[in-house]
């Protein structure tokens, strides 16, 4: 069975840019969430998504955005990009009824210069 | 404001001894708490969880322990194996377990010596 999968692993940009990061869940599952996670911070709640409808989202500004589709496939936005956006993004799936218990892709790296 | 704490960022500990990895929240509507674990370049991965109605819950080696009235969380693993060593990070969140808006500590990085 396929893990969570996440693309691009790694990306560059620079500041002002923008930048959309891509999630598969594990199939079956139809809940994604999405984490910030930093060296200072840890892992911080951005979202998540159950059948296509945004169910909880985290203390970020409105810069930071996401959907999912029909086939539970989510994406994440982040508009005008900030040096402190620099961080390891993590998606997560899991199966309704097993909430918490999160199944995580290994991430996407964002550096911004 | 941290509401998940793990003032340890790091432990060593003998093959075959006890390892502790402790947790404390400040969020008294925290009901569900959770422990993961990180290897270098993977994924967080899900190793056990509790809910506020019980003390203890265990599964094979790994033993979570907690403490309303002091807001603390542990994890046990007994024996610790080399295996072992990654980066513990506990999750707390206040819906009952209903949703995956998890609240995660620092993290704490276990190395278990052969």
């Amino acid at each position: 069975k396929a893990g969570v999968t996440q693309t691009p692993r790694y990306l560059i940009k620079t500041r002002g840019q923008q930048v959309t990061l891509s999630c598969s869940p594990i199939s079956g599952h139809r809940s994604v969430s999405w984490y910030q996670q930093t060296p200072g911070q840890g892992l911080q709640f951005l979202f998540e998504y159950f059948s296509e409808t945004q169910r909880n989202k985290g203390n970020f500004p409105g810069r930071f955005s996401g959907r999912q589709f029909s086939n539970s496939r989510s994406e994440m936005n982040v508009s005008t990009l900030e040096l402190g956006d620099s961080a390891l993004y993590l998606c997560a799936s899991s199966l309704e009824g097993r909430v918490g218990e999160l199944f995580f892709g290994e991430g996407s790296r964002l550096t911004v210069l | 404001d941290q509401q998940v704490k793990q003032n340890s960022p790091s432990l060593s500990v003998q093959e075959g001894r006890i390892s502790i990895l402790n947790c404390d929240y400040t969020n008294s509507m925290f009901d569900y708490f959770l422990w993961y674990k990180k290897y270098p370049a993977e994924g967080p991965t899900f190793l056990i969880s509790i809910s506020s109605i019980k003390d203890k819950n265990e599964d094979g080696r790994f033993t979570v322990f907690l403490n309303k009235s002091a807001k603390h969380l542990s994890l046990h693993i007994v024996p610790s194996q080399p295996g072992d060593s990654a980066v513990y990070f506990c999750a707390a969140s206040e819906y009952g377990g209903a949703t995956n808006k998890l609240i995660f500590g620092t993290g704490t990085l276990l190395a278990v010596q052969p």
